[in-house]
């Protein structure tokens, strides 16, 4: 089993590009979400989705967008790149949410918006 | 606003010392999960604790989850170089579902 894949692992953007962060897993779980990691702030939820077809905002949802068109992907989009977006991305996945179980996070994707 | 809070942010010990964080909810939780953070890493999970009161133990870790499941703590006994990273607690209140309100971490840092 790889678990969760992110990729790709570094990536450096220009203010307004737009590009995609993937996120696979192969365990068959049904929940994903996508977090950021920001130095003191922990990690904040920006979408999540509890099934195929079915996603939701978390705390700080705006400039991104997602869709879950399958179970096992779950990719994260930047719609117009802006330096605040400057941070590290988390992919996690979830067997169970009711109740929650162990959340399996990726490897990461690095981003700086320049 | 932080859902969760988790003190201190950072904690720099010797080695051999122990270690303890907390995590304080204003909402009861249904239950609570800890996580561990090498640096450069993602976070792994450590354990899920769901009953009030309950003490869960891993080896030198020992987590308990408040009689209110308010609260909750991770204490480390001896510190050794290998337990340097940041240490999360994720609350999940019940209310939406799926979600995890994580802890903003505590930043251990253990001296030889």
């Amino acid at each position: 089993n790889a678990g969760v894949t992110q990729t790709p692992k570094f990536q450096v953007l220009k203010t307004g590009q737009s590009m995609t962060l993937q996120c696979a897993q192969d365990m068959n779980h049904e929940y994903m979400s996508w977090y950021r990691q920001d130095p003191g702030m922990g990690l904040r939820l920006i979408h999540y989705s509890v099934g195929a077809g079915i996603t939701d905002q978390g705390e700080v949802p705006n400039g991104y967008n997602v869709s879950r068109s399958t179970t096992e992907d779950f990719p994260l989009r930047l719609l117009s790149a802006a330096p605040s977006q400057t941070s590290v991305y988390f992919c996690a996945s979830s067997y169970s949410i009711t109740p929650n179980t162990e959340a399996f996070f990726g490897q990461g994707t690095r981003l700086t918006v320049v | 606003g932080q859902q969760v809070m988790q003190i201190p942010q950072y904690q720099h010990v010797q080695e051999g010392e122990d270690f303890t964080t907390y995590c304080n909810s204003s909402t009861t939780l249904s239950n609570i999960q800890w996580y561990k953070q090498r640096p450069g890493g993602h976070p792994v999970f450590l354990i899920q604790l769901v009953k009030s009161g309950e003490v869960k133990k891993q080896k030198r870790l020992t987590f308990q989850f408040g009689e209110a499941k308010k609260n909750s703590s991770l204490h480390i006994t001896a510190t050794q170089t290998t337990d340097v990273g940041t240490y999360f607690c994720a609350g999940d209140r019940g209310s939406t579902l799926g979600r995890l309100y994580f802890g903003r971490g505590t930043q251990l840092t253990v001296w030889p």
